[in-house]
């Protein structure tokens, strides 16, 4: 099992830019979720999802979209990204919600600079 | 008040010294617990999860005190190898992130 897997893990974007951070597992986790963690920060939930076809915004959603047409795939999307946006990207997936055991496995993040 | 507070430290401890971090959190609900290990430049991982009881593994204990808010990890007989940020976490409908506690050990 590859886990959870994301790509690019750089990226440099110019101020207006798009583009769409991908994320695959192979665990046949239902749960999936997005989160940005900046310097000194704890992480922030973006959005998540339950199940394919279903999303939910997280604490600090704008700016971003999401779609899970599959079980596997989770891609975030960035319209006209901002120098907010400058961050750390984590992409995570768990057999059930938090009111199971609560581990949640983590890709190996995409770090993004908005210029 | 933060949801999930921590000392961010950093942490300067010797190899083979017994370390302790604490973590309140501000919602009594909260249902679940846990502690997360993130090495630098890499994505967190669990550590161990917290039960009202207390609980250990190998030589690190998790203790859980609901009335207080706190949860608390111990490490003893600190290795190098234990040099990361250590993320409170709890479970409120959704995992709250801490910000995490830096570790060093210091040969």
């Amino acid at each position: 099992n590859a886990g959870v897997t994301q790509t690019p893990k750089f990226r440099i974007l110019k101020i207006g830019q798009s583009m769409t951070l991908q994320c695959t597992q192979d665990m046949n986790h239902n749960y999936m979720y997005w989160y940005r963690q900046d310097p000194g920060m704890g992480l922030k939930l973006i959005y998540y999802s339950v199940g394919a076809g279903i999303t939910d915004k997280g604490e600090v959603p704008n700016g971003y979209n999401v779609s899970r047409s599959t079980t596997e795939d989770f891609p975030l999307r960035l319209e006209l990204a901002a120098p907010s946006q400058t961050s750390v990207y984590f992409c995570a997936s768990s057999y059930r919600g938090t009111s199971g055991r609560g581990e949640q496995f983590f890709g190996p993040g995409t770090r993004l600079t908005v210029l | 008040r933060k949801e999930v507070e921590q000392d961010p430290g950093p942490f300067n401890v010797p190899e083979g010294a017994t370390v302790a971090f604490n973590c309140t959190y501000s919602n009594s609900a909260s249902q679940s617990f846990f502690w997360y290990r993130q090495d630098c430049r890499k994505e967190p991982k669990l550590l161990m999860s917290v039960y009202s009881s207390g609980n250990e593994d190998g030589r690190f204990t998790a203790q859980l005190n609901r009335a207080s808010q706190y949860i608390s990890l111990l490490i003893r007989d600190s290795k190098l190898s234990d040099s990361a940020t250590y993320l409170c976490v709890v479970n409120n409908e959704k995992l709250t992130f801490g910000t995490g506690t830096r570790l060093t050990i210091i040969p």
